[in-house]
């Protein structure tokens, strides 16, 4: 039973455009979300994150919008740059506060077109 | 920002042999550290949870006794793939909270590559 689910594959953006990556959640106990990038044969590298008492945290051309009543967050990325083109993990984590293992969707792979 | 460094990056062995991977933090100390497994197009598993000074503690359906976990210091955790078998080739990533303030900000290692064959 997957409880982050990423729904794209994969989406492919113009260069300069707006780039959308949604997730969404089962686990009501998830209190804490975050978002990776992802080369292949490499591991996940930390873009951003969000509390659940939040619902926007920006970072640059990053920003995280959260829905908590829909479960549903959402990666921006403003404007797309080539060397955005990788896979974006979305997980989550029920830690209260604490470090725990994180559960993740299975990754959206984006594709930044010149 | 912190940095966890894993050895092997690729390995390729026998079936029925052990296979050893190291998981450093070479900037700052995990009490904590967590092991992954990616399968081709799937997401990112986590398998167990290392812990300094303490035994770990596995996912529902990860078998103990095969994949063998020590968190020998405050930098270095190993995972051991015992009697190895070709359904045990995957990607093994391990990661570390640690750095910026983000209580949950996890740093990953660049991941192992295990084939068996």
């Amino acid at each position: 039973d997957q409880q982050v689910k990423q729904n794209s594959p994969s989406l492919s953006v113009q260069e300069g455009r707006i780039s959308i990556l949604n997730c969404d959640y089962t686990n009501s106990m998830f209190d804490y979300f975050l978002w990776y990038k992802k080369y292949p044969a490499e591991g996940p590298t930390f873009l951003i994150s969000i509390s659940s008492i939040k619902d926007k945290n920006e970072d640059g051309r990053f920003t995280v919008f959260l829905n908590k009543s829909a479960k549903h967050l959402s990666l921006h990325i403003v404007p797309s740059q080539p060397g955005d083109s990788a896979v974006y993990f979305c997980a989550a984590s029920d830690a209260g506060g604490g470090a725990d293992g994180l559960t993740f969707g299975k990754g959206t792979h984006l594709i930044i077109q010149p | 920002g912190a940095v966890v460094s894993q050895h092997p990056s690729r390995v390729i062995c026998k079936s029925g042999t052990s296979v050893k991977i190291e998981c450093r933090s070479l900037d700052f100390q995990a009490t904590t550290m967590f092991w992954y497994r990616q399968f081709p197009k799937q997401s990112l598993m986590l398998m167990a949870t290392s812990n300094e000074g303490s035994k770990a503690t596995y996912e529902q359906g990860v078998e103990k006794d095969k994949f063998l976990i020590n968190h020998a210091s405050l930098t270095l955790s190993t995972l051991t793939v015992t009697s190895a078998h070709p359904e045990d080739s995957s990607f093994y990533i391990c990661s570390a909270p640690g750095g910026r303030a983000a209580y949950n900000e996890q740093f990953f290692g660049p991941g192992t590559r295990l084939t068996v064959l």
